[in-house]
């Protein structure tokens, strides 16, 4: 019964690189949600997704940021030109159904994004 | 913006004793409570929650009231092990995204 698994755990990028976040939900949910931990803070959220669909992107930044959750496959967030504020750990969770309210989102252990 | 406040960063308890993290939160809209758990360089793990009509939810050592007047809800762990080392984020909910606080970082010792 795996739980929701993102890769890679560590990721280290240079300045202007392009970083790609996978998430696979747990079986069953179809549901995905991506948060971002920046050091000190609370989780953020960026962008709520169902498959083949963005529900919610309001927390994403408006440029170089970009979510999908194709019909096959992983869940990617997406960060192109990297910059040194980028670096932070990012979360994924999933739920059966949509809802923070109604349904219970679990978490994956994140990628850390270092930017050098 | 901070709509979910936890005021305090640390707290420290002995084995056994009763812990009792706090947090606050502005928007009445919020109509789902939950508690996370996070251990370092692992994800948040969901620990309980309560919906706005309950005032109380328990659950083995854990208990989480609400107090939707003072906009106040609080998490307590009876008795207190030192595995519940962790940090601790409580999140609100309307609609499906989760709003946290930053965070209270309990230490249980022996």
């Amino acid at each position: 019964n795996a739980g929701v698994m993102q890769n890679p755990r560590h990721l280290v990028r240079r300045r202007g690189q392009e970083a790609r976040l996978r998430c696979s939900p747990m079986k069953g949910h179809s549901h995905v949600y991506w948060y971002r931990q920046l050091p000190e803070e609370g989780l953020k959220f960026m962008v709520y997704l169902q498959k083949e669909n963005i529900i919610d992107e309001s927390g994403m930044p408006k440029e170089r940021f970009s979510a999908e959750f194709p019909k096959e496959g992983p869940s990617i967030l997406r960060i192109q030109q990297v910059v040194r504020g980028d670096s932070a750990a990012y979360f994924c969770a999933s739920s059966r159904t949509g809802g923070g309210s109604t349904d219970t989102q679990y978490f994956g252990p994140g990628t850390r994004l270092t930017v050098l | 913006d901070q709509q979910v406040k936890q005021n305090s960063p640390s707290l420290s308890v002995q084995e056994g004793r009763i812990s009792i993290l706090n947090c606050d939160y502005t928007n009445s809209m919020f109509d789902y409570f939950l508690w996370y758990k996070k251990y370092p360089a692992e994800g948040p793990t969901f620990l309980i929650s309560i919906s706005s009509i309950k005032d109380k939810n328990e659950d083995g050592r854990f208990t989480v009231f609400l107090n939707k007047s003072a906009k106040h809800l609080s998490l307590h762990i009876v008795p207190s092990q030192p595995g519940d080392s962790a940090v601790y984020f409580c999140a609100s909910a309307a609609g499906y995204a989760l709003n946290f606080g930053k965070g209270t970082s309990l230490l249980v010792t022996p």
